[in-house]
């Protein structure tokens, strides 16, 4: 079975770009949750979709955004970009069950110059 | 916050036992302990996790104390390839839990020959 898959896992961007990052999650895991990780602030909650519907938000500002499709592949997007988003952001899946064990991809790193 | 207290590092000799403790002295009767670990600049790999009996699977042993207080992971034969930064981890778990996983600042384990 495939793992989470999160593309691209390089990014170069500038100050005031957007920027989209994918996650496919692992076969028939209807959770797909964000985190951003900086040296600074370590591993922070972003935000956790099921079923396309975002269920939790962490405290991030609004140019943080997210959604999920129907075949449980989920984006984020960062508007305005600044220097403090670049960070390793990384996406993990779970099934809807009890035990939400959550798996995690290789995360995407962005670099905002 | 991290409703958990670990040490920032400790060494182990390969072939050795690591024995990793973490204190999560407020955690609710409902909320299991999860332990995580990460690879350098790779996603957080799911360990092991138990609510309040011990717990054994091909790569840890999870030992929580009778009062849940806190707990104790160990690899039974550290290799070099264990070298990490462990996260021990409450939540609740359950259908309808929210993904949300937050991260303390963990164990940094070197593991050295």
């Amino acid at each position: 079975k495939a793992g989470v898959t999160q593309t691209p896992r390089y990014l170069i961007k500038t100050r005031g770009q957007q920027v989209t990052l994918s996650c496919s999650p692992i076969s028939g895991h209807r959770s797909v949750s964000w985190y951003q990780q900086t040296p600074g602030q370590g591993l922070q909650f972003l935000f956790e979709y099921f079923s396309e519907t975002q269920r939790n938000k962490g405290n991030f500002p609004g140019r943080f955004s997210g959604r999920q499709f129907s075949n449980s592949r989920s984006e984020m997007n960062v508007s305005t970009l600044e220097l403090g988003d670049s960070a390793l952001y990384l996406c993990a899946s779970s099934l809807e069950a009890v035990k939400n064990i959550q798996y995690f991809g290789a995360g995407t790193r962005l670099s905002v110059l | 916050d991290a409703k958990t207290t670990q040490p920032p590092s400790m060494d182990c000799a390969e072939g050795r036992a690591a024995n990793l403790p973490c204190n999560h002295s407020t955690i609710s009767g409902n909320e299991y302990v999860y332990w995580y670990r990460q690879i350098h600049s790779q996603g957080p790999q799911y360990i092991i996790h138990g609510l309040k009996n011990n717990e054994t699977n091909e790569m840890a042993s999870l030992i929580i104390t009778e009062d849940r207080k806190s707990s104790t992971l160990i690899l039974p034969h550290a290799t070099l390839r264990d070298t990490a930064v462990y996260y021990c981890i409450v939540r609740a778990d359950g259908s309808g839990n929210t993904g949300k996983l937050i991260f303390g600042q963990g164990t940094t384990l070197q593991v050295k020959p």
